[in-house]
């Protein structure tokens, strides 16, 4: 159980472009997702998080302008990247909250996506 | 702010052997934490967990300690195998948000 599902699990386009993201909670459902970012070497970095049927929560430095976060169902939450650029290349995992066998609510993570800009 | 970090980015184990991966936190309200493994292109997938009310869990092959004095927690794999070696993440909850450590990337040997 609590398996999250991310598509594409790879992007390659050019600068400009806008880029869309999906995260899906395929066995569950989750009232709260999360965005993270990763850059090679180093750990998590939680981006926003995103609130199903409200208006997400970014982090202190992320631009929410530039990372639209929408949460139209209980099942899945999207980020689009736009007007990418170079620096925006990364690795952007999303994760779903759940609930284990102890009642406590672990986050589950998706493959992640790796973005690249050309 | 507090964040939680690792005390070892690396971990060479011999295959069979047990491993410790070790992790500090600063936040001393934090009440639940959470291991995590990470391999090479995917997202991390969860090992184990425990709340702050608790000071050992044993799940298959792995046991996490939590030693709320010194703010310490780690994670012991039993009889390391090839498949073991990943990233290693511990990750402390405050408000429903996960804050990682650095990581502590095992490598185990034939």
């Amino acid at each position: 159980g609590a398996v999250v599902s991310q598509h594409p699990s790879r992007v390659i386009c050019k600068s400009g472009t806008s880029v869309k993201i999906e995260c899906r909670s395929l066995d569950f459902q989750a009232t709260t997702m999360f965005w993270y970012r990763q850059f090679p070497k180093q750990s998590l970095m939680l981006m926003a998080t995103s609130n199903e049927g409200s208006k997400a929560t970014y982090e202190q430095g992320v631009e929410k302008d530039k990372f639209l976060i929408n949460h139209a169902s209980l099942t899945l939450s999207t980020l689009t990247v736009t007007s990418a650029h170079p620096e925006d290349s990364s690795f952007y995992i999303c994760s779903a909250r759940g609930f284990n066998s102890g009642g406590n609510q672990p986050q589950h993570f998706g493959d992640g996506t790796r973005l690249s800009i050309l | 702010g507090e964040s939680v970090g690792l005390h070892l980015p690396t971990l060479s184990v011999q295959e069979g052997d047990n491993s410790i991966i070790n992790c500090a936190y600063s936040n001393s309200a934090s009440d639940y934490f959470i291991w995590y493994k990470q391999e090479s292109g995917k997202g991390p997938q969860f090992i184990i967990d425990i709340r702050s009310n608790m000071d050992k869990r044993q799940g298959q092959r792995v046991t996490v300690l939590l030693n709320k004095t010194v703010k310490h927690l780690s994670l012991q794999i039993a009889a390391t195998q090839p498949g073991d070696s990943a990233v290693y993440f511990c990750a402390e909850n405050n408000d429903y948000k996960l804050s990682f450590g650095a990581g502590t990337t095992v490598t185990v040997r034939a």
